[in-house]
Order: structure tokens, then C-alpha cells, then sequence
């Protein structure tokens, strides 16, 4: 039971790459959220997908995309990256509601040059 | 003003102390908040919840909310050297089943031995 999954660990992008994180689940969870962590402010939610087949947008959702490809996999989409996205990007799951206990990933470090 | 609010500190404080980490909210019609623990370059994890005013011990952790001053807190007793990390205070806004989690941007713990 490996929990919340996530890869790449780090990667570095040029400005204008494109590329998209991947994250899955082994718990059998209906939600799924992606964050992003920078210094001073916390996580913030990017999109989040509160079952199967249906996605939503969260606070800072601008120059990503995200696709909830079956219950386990829930994956998020850089198009165009851009310097304002070095960040740490955490997925985590919850079992179906967000007040729920939320687990999450080890997270992926990104740097944009 | 931001709608989960935390002193990003860092709070030091002896080993064996009572470590006290607090939180304000904005939103009056938020009813769920919770406490996060991160360990340095690690991910978020769940230790405490709380929905009713007053108290909510678990072990070492107790967590406090008074709804009518809008504010959280986290005591932790006897704090140990493995308490040092970074606690995130969180609450949900809108509905617990399309609701979503907004993070404080965390207070850091420093336990000196």
C-alpha cells in the first residue's frame, strides 16, 4: 500500500516548456486535489477533482490544466511554464469529502528558468 | 487580510514546554478547521481537527476553537526535539462536499533540547 504517489520528484524547466505531474492513489478515494507550496503562503489549491470524471477549480488555478484519468490517477498540466511556477507541487486524497482526512504525496519540486 | 492567518514565527521554545500555536479566520460561517504538521521537506500530515468550540485533546495535542473570536489553537505539552517543524492551521470554505481547504501559511516549531 504505497499511499499517495508522485513523479518526477524535481525537474527543471526553460520558460515556454511544457509538462505535466502525474499523481496516483491506492486508497480507493473519491477526491483528489493538487496544491502548490511556496515560501511564506502556505498551500494553495489548484484544481481539485471530487470524484471520477469531474474536476474543479480551487484559488490559484491560472496556466494549468489537470485531468482525472480514472479514480486512482489525477494529473496536472503545465502548457506554457512560466518562472511564477517554481514551486513544490503536493496531490493529495481524501476518501470522498474534503473535511475529510486529506493524505498526501511526497511532492514534486519544480524550478521554471 | 487573509482568510486563514498565522504567525510564521519561528516559535522556540525548551523542551518539556507547552508550545502554543495559534491561528485567526476571517470567515465567520467556517465550521471545520484543522492542524497539519510538515516536517522539513516533507509532506503535510493530519494531526488534529476540531468543529465544536472549546477543547479537543489527543495525547501531547490539544486543539482549541472559539468561533465568537475567530481563532484556533494548538497547545502542544511536553514538546519533544521531533515536534520541530512547520504546523499549518486550515479551514474549509463553502460546503464539506464542494468545499475547499485554505491553508494558513504555517508557523514554524523550533523544540531545543
Amino acid at each position: 500500500n504505497a499511499g499517495v504517489t508522485q513523479t518526477p520528484k524535481f525537474q527543471v524547466l526553460k520558460t515556454g516548456q511544457s509538462m505535466t505531474l502525474q499523481c496516483a492513489q491506492d486508497m480507493n478515494h473519491n477526491s483528489m486535489y493538487w496544491y502548490r507550496q511556496d515560501p511564506g503562503m502556505g498551500l494553495r489549491l489548484i484544481y481539485y477533482s471530487a470524484s471520477e470524471g469531474t474536476t474543479d477549480k480551487g484559488e490559484v488555478p491560472n496556466g494549468y490544466n489537470v485531468s482525472r484519468l480514472n479514480k486512482r490517477e489525477f494529473s496536472l498540466r503545465l502548457e506554457s511554464a512560466a518562472p511564477s511556477q517554481t514551486s513544490v507541487y503536493f496531490c493529495a486524497s481524501s476518501e470522498d469529502r474534503v473535511e475529510e482526512t486529506q493524505y498526501f504525496g511526497p511532492g514534486t519540486r519544480l524550478l521554471v528558468l | 487580510q487573509k482568510e486563514v492567518e498565522q504567525n510564521s514565527g519561528p516559535l522556540s521554545v525548551p523542551e518539556g514546554a507547552i508550545a502554543s500555536l495559534n491561528c485567526t479566520y476571517s470567515d465567520r460561517g467556517s465550521q471545520s478547521f484543522f492542524w497539519y504538521r510538515q516536517y522539513s521537506g516533507k509532506s503535510p500530515e493530519l494531526i488534529m481537527s476540531i468543529y465544536s468550540n472549546g477543547d479537543k485533546e489527543d495525547g501531547r495535542f490539544t486543539a482549541q476553537l472559539n468561533k465568537a473570536s475567530q481563532y484556533v489553537s494548538l497547545l502542544i505539552r511536553d514538546s519533544q526535539p521531533s515536534d520541530s517543524a512547520t504546523y499549518l492551521c486550515a479551514s474549509i470554505r463553502g460546503s464539506s462536499n464542494t468545499g475547499k481547504l485554505i491553508f494558513g501559511q504555517g508557523t514554524t516549531l523550533q523544540v531545543k533540547p
